[in-house]
């Protein structure tokens, strides 16, 4: 079954304590991305990779870090979080080379955190 | 740039009405296009696509979306909600060659009421 996982679904932490989300997916696809949502605002998409050890900033990637040394993963990385980025996270992954009808991009459960 | 305009912020219909929720884009080109459903507490489902050819799109779920490349519209319909129907949905675009962003919309959030 065509799957994008992340962990953990839910997070509570404080001001300054390093975490990592992690991401993964079986679908053999180049591209990934992460996107965070809040109300009134949408999605934005936070970081993107092409393809391994390709990645690019979205539209607000202030206090993220991403990387992809493997296909299957993308882990999002807040080096020092802070209370505004309590926000809920999704990751996706795409199969924009497979190209037509077959780029869809799929997106995994989402991530809640919250961080005092 | 691509960009995505969802008028709505939210609608409420009655269960077994039809429904049309917006989408208007800006690109150069024909875009791809996308519309995703996110249940409360869910993740992204994709409803449907269109990338060429039939310019109405059907879905899963009972929906379907027309592509009116004059009016730089996707807008999204059903003949008749369900009260399960009830959720955010997002329009989205992307370029055909693939190797940009989808770009979305802020959302719509569709209430259904007895």
């Amino acid at each position: 079954e065509a799957q994008v996982t992340q962990n953990p679904r839910y997070l509570i932490t404080v001001t300054g304590k390093k975490l990592t989300v992690t991401c993964s997916q079986n679908m053999n696809h180049e591209y990934m991305s992460w996107y965070r949502q809040d109300p009134g605002l949408g999605l934005r998409q936070i970081y993107y990779s092409m393809n391994v050890e390709v990645t690019d900033k979205g539209d607000v990637p202030e206090g993220y870090k991403v990387s992809r040394k493997e296909k299957r993963n993308f882990p999002l990385i807040l080096e020092s979080p802070s209370p505004n980025q309590t926000s809920l996270y999704f990751c996706a992954s795409r199969s924009w080379r497979a190209g037509g009808g077959r780029d869809t991009q799929y997106f995994g459960p989402g991530t809640r955190l919250t961080v005092l | 740039a691509q960009s995505v305009t969802q008028p709505d912020i939210h609608i409420t219909v009655s269960e077994g009405a039809s429904l049309e929720l917006r989408c208007n884009y800006s690109y150069g080109a024909t875009p791809y296009l996308f519309w995703y459903v996110q249940s409360p507490g869910q993740g992204l489902q994709l409803l449907l696509k269109y990338f060429s050819g039939d310019t109405l799109v059907q879905g899963i779920k009972g929906f379907e979306a027309e592509f009116k490349r004059s009016q730089s519209s996707f807008n999204l319909r059903k003949p008749s909600v369900h009260w399960s129907d009830a959720a955010e949905y997002f329009c989205a675009v992307g370029a055909p060659s693939g190797n940009t962003p989808l770009v979305f919309g802020k959302g719509t959030r569709l209430s259904v009421i007895a």
